[in-house]
């Protein structure tokens, strides 16, 4: 029943390590977002694609590689991870009138890099 | 880029106290919207603004939309328990460009004193 679902939920990993985090939406939605909230709780987005294209690629690290296999689907894949990675990673789709804002999240992956 | 000040960081409270919390930017959003942030979870929209001036309910919440369209406020009456979590504000630019992401403000932290 989950509209937009992650795995895992949490992931503790070491420095070096390659992981990925994997979205999926059932809400039939075009686009998705990949936001990470920092310790302070603070948001920001990362990547947004729409149908499978890439629109939005913020200031982020080329370690980070978002994936769209179709449009319910939207991973992130991250490379050589380092302590500053860690924070919690939010997935978030929105229908086709997404110039009005609404955004669905999912619950969250909270990444630890030791 | 643009930047949302929320204010304030956070708030203690008495329950059935009413709540209020705004947000100001340095630049103009064409959309306003207010989430919410349960721990452990997703932020879930409350309200979603598109007019200056535009003034919107959601039972015991009220929000408006800013005349200057730089600013906007989220009122929560009679406050409940379950009204506990981090409030956060967000602007949309809606532009040819795809500028789909959420700026979101640093949120305001709620908590309800028994």
């Amino acid at each position: 029943d989950t509209a937009v679902s992650q795995t895992p939920k949490y992931l503790v990993t070491q420095m070096g390590n390659d992981k990925s985090i994997k979205c999926e939406q059932n809400l039939g939605h075009d686009t998705m977002y990949w936001y990470k909230q920092d310790s302070k709780k603070f948001l920001k987005i990362m990547f947004s694609y729409n149908n499978k294209e890439l629109i939005i690629n913020e200031t982020v690290p080329n370690r980070f590689s978002p994936k769209s296999p179709d449009k319910a689907h939207l991973n992130l894949h991250i490379n050589s991870l380092e302590l500053g990675d860690s924070a919690v990673y939010f997935c978030a789709s929105s229908p086709r009138d997404r110039v009005k804002g609404i955004q669905y999240f999912g619950a969250g992956t909270r990444l630890s890099v030791l | 880029g643009q930047q949302l000040n929320q204010s304030p960081q956070s708030m203690f409270i008495q329950e059935g106290e009413d709540v209020s919390m705004n947000c100001t930017s340095s630049s103009i959003f064409n959309t306003w919207l207010w989430y919410k942030q349960d721990p452990g979870e997703g932020p879930v929209l409350l309200i979603a603004l598109y007019k200056a001036g535009e003034l919107t309910s959601n039972g015991r919440l009220t929000a408006q939309f800013g005349i200057t369209r730089k600013d906007s406020f989220l009122n929560i009456s009679a406050s409940i328990p379950s009204d506990v979590g981090i409030y956060f504000c967000a602007g949309q630019l809606r532009s040819g460009g795809g500028a789909d992401g959420l700026t979101f403000g640093k949120g305001t932290h709620l908590i309800i004193q028994p």
